[in-house]
Order: structure tokens, then sequence, then C-alpha cells
């Protein structure tokens, strides 16, 4: 079956410590999205990839990183320069634009600084 | 700059009566799609309709329909014989399809509670 995995789904970090969210897809999608969502808010953009080796930040990307080394994986790290972590994390992916197809998402990951 | 707006926090509606969701939007690129997507309280992210710019024919898809009034740069979702399993937040989404290079950006979304 093909997806969008998120792996964990639930992440607990100690203040000070960086962190990576894994996301993979074997839709073979071009374009891939990193999102935070806090609760009763909206989806916050924090980085976006339509290719292999090239990224771009979002809305909200400073304390993360990330890669896109290979077309399938997109892993976001959270930074101990990150002052409050604790989120929903969303990945999605899509096809590139120009595009009418929508984004696919993950099941999430949900960080807890402890 | 690329902006989405729903201004309703939460609404209420009867079992069975339609309701309509407000979004607005700001682009510059004459070429963008907007989405509506379902988020349940299990969090994962349902995709219900996409509406393209250039699309003359309002989007349909079940008991989704999309009001899209280009010059007013709304796109509002109405749903249709409300049911309780539709209690949900809702969200609106743009992708400029040129523009910021396929940046997929979301409203704030709206609550919506179905009431028996």
């Amino acid at each position: 079956d093909g997806g969008i995995t998120q792996s964990p789904k639930y992440l607990f970090r100690k203040e000070g410590q960086n962190v990576t969210l894994s996301c993979e897809q074997n839709l073979n999608h071009d374009a891939m999205y990193w999102y935070r969502q806090d609760p009763g808010q909206g989806l916050r953009l924090i980085y976006y990839s339509q290719i292999v080796n090239d990224f771009q930040k979002g809305d909200i990307a400073e304390g993360y990183s990330v890669s896109r080394e290979k077309k399938e994986s997109f892993p976001l790290t959270v930074t101990s320069a990150q002052k409050n972590p604790t989120a929903f994390y969303l990945c999605a992916s899509s096809t590139r634009t120009p595009s009418n197809t929508e984004a696919f998402f993950g099941q999430g990951t949900r960080l807890t600084v402890v | 700059a690329q902006k989405i707006t729903q201004t309703q926090p939460g609404m209420f509606v009867q079992e069975k009566e339609a309701v309509t969701l407000d979004c607005t939007y700001d682009t510059s690129d004459q070429s963008y799609g907007l989405f509506w997507y379902k988020q349940p309280s299990s969090g994962e992210m349902i995709f219900l309709i996409y509406q393209g710019s250039y699309d003359e024919q309002n989007a349909t898809e079940g008991r989704y329909s999309l009001n899209f009034q280009k010059a007013r740069k709304s796109a509002n979702l109405v749903i249709s014989a409300s049911q309780l399993g539709d209690s949900a937040m809702y969200f609106c989404a743009m992708r400029e399809l040129y523009n910021q290079g396929g940046k997929l950006i979301f409203g704030q979304g709206t609550e919506l509670s179905v009431k028996p």
C-alpha cells in the first residue's frame, strides 16, 4: 500500500536535546512538507521541499532543520534552539507543482519536552 | 503575500442541516489551488475537496461543495445534510502553482460541532 509514514507516534525529549522526526513516503511524490500544530490551532509550515537536495524555509523555520537526500525521505530535526517544541508535527507529500492533486499526510508525531 | 483566513473559530449545526464554513485567501499568483481538509480528534488529515483557480464550475464531492467566488477571493465549504461524524476541525488550504515554489499553507481552522 502506498502512503506516508511518520515515526515515532509519540516522542519525549529532555530540554537541551536535539531530536529527529522521521517521514517516509512511497507515493513517488516530489514535494514534501513539515507542519507544526499547537492545540486548537492551524497548521504552520516549517519547511518544504519540491525536489531532492533542495528545500525552503516555511513560516516558522527557526530552531528546526531538514534534509532531503532521498526522494522518499524528509526528516525533521528539532534542535535545542527551538524554545517551545512541544507540539503535534505533521508531514505531508504531494506531486510537484503545477498540479491540482492534494497533499497526503502522515499520522503525525506528538512531541513533548519533559 | 500568500495568506489564508478562516474567521469562524467554532460553528454549531443541527444534524441533517447544511452548514457553510468560510475561507478567504490572498495571492498574487494567477494559478493556484484551494483545498479543504477535515481533521477529526484522532489528528489525521482527510482531504475533502479541491478547486483550481481556472475552474469555472464549483467543485462538488458527495455532500461537500465549494462555493468559489474568485473576484472576492473566497472559497467557502458547504456541507449538506450534516452528520454526527462531521464533527471535526476543518482547514482551508492554498498552494500557488508557480510563485512560492509550491508552498502549501493552511488557515487557522474552524471547529464544527454537529448536534443531534
